[in-house]
């Protein structure tokens, strides 16, 4: 069976200062594996995923991932944040099934 | 445009009467899903369908329908709607199967309260 784990349900972060966060999985079979973001009142959005080709994956607004098999995790950073990064955040797998599983989510706020 | 469209955005109702959110997908996908949201508990997958008249359950599919009798088109039936159905619902859809790595695209969300 395949899981995710997101620590964290809430992350502070001063504008400016680095954004991580963290994201580890589950799964018996190599994982596809993917950030989304959802602001307030609207669907979730694609930032990046992970295919099983670079482990350093680049996404969009200068977020990136970084699998790590050996850890298990799939951790979402951004150096420098920026107030219109306030949004909740969802990690998810999916791992040789047609279902993609979620994480609880966090939700980042941004301090000026 | 390329979006998924689910209506209504809002709707409040009482225990037991019947109720559809539609949902509408102008990608030609295969694939559709329901989801709902929850605080603490993220998104949980109610239903989905890999093509037309092809449905199956997810993960919490009790007093949930669907039906995917047009491949664009992917409703969500409660027919005898519970106070515990109070959530947030979204749609999504992608243009394969979720092995297949394709990210799904979601609709802004239905906000249903049952009272």
């Amino acid at each position: 069976a395949q899981s995710v784990t997101q620590l964290g349900s809430h992350v502070s972060v001063s504008e400016g200062a680095l954004v991580l966060l963290r994201c580890n999985y589950s799964s018996s079979v190599p994982p596809y594996l993917f950030w989304y973001v959802q602001y307030p009142n609207q669907g979730l959005q694609l930032l990046l995923k992970y295919t099983s080709a670079a482990t350093l994956v680049k996404g969009i607004n200068g977020f990136e991932a970084e699998f790590k098999k050996s850890e298990t995790s799939f951790h979402l950073t951004k150096p420098s944040a920026h107030m219109s990064d306030a949004a909740e955040y969802f990690c998810a797998v999916s791992a040789n099934t047609d279902k993609l599983i979620f994480g609880t989510g966090t939700r980042l706020q941004v301090f000026p | 445009e390329a979006q998924v469209t689910q209506n209504p955005r809002y709707l409040i109702t009482v225990t037991g009467k019947k109720l559809t959110v539609t949902c509408s997908q102008n990608m030609n996908h295969e694939y559709m899903s329901w989801y709902r949201q929850d605080p603490g508990l993220g998104l949980r997958q109610i239903y989905y369908s890999m093509n037309v008249e092809v449905t199956d359950k997810g993960d919490v599919p009790e007093g949930y329908k669907v039906s995917r009798k047009e491949k664009r088109n992917f409703p969500l039936i409660l027919e005898s709607p519970s106070p515990n159905q109070t959530s947030l619902y979204f749609c999504a859809s992608s243009s394969r199967q979720l092995h297949s790595n394709q990210p799904q695209h979601f609709g802004d969300g239905t906000r249903l309260s049952i009272l």
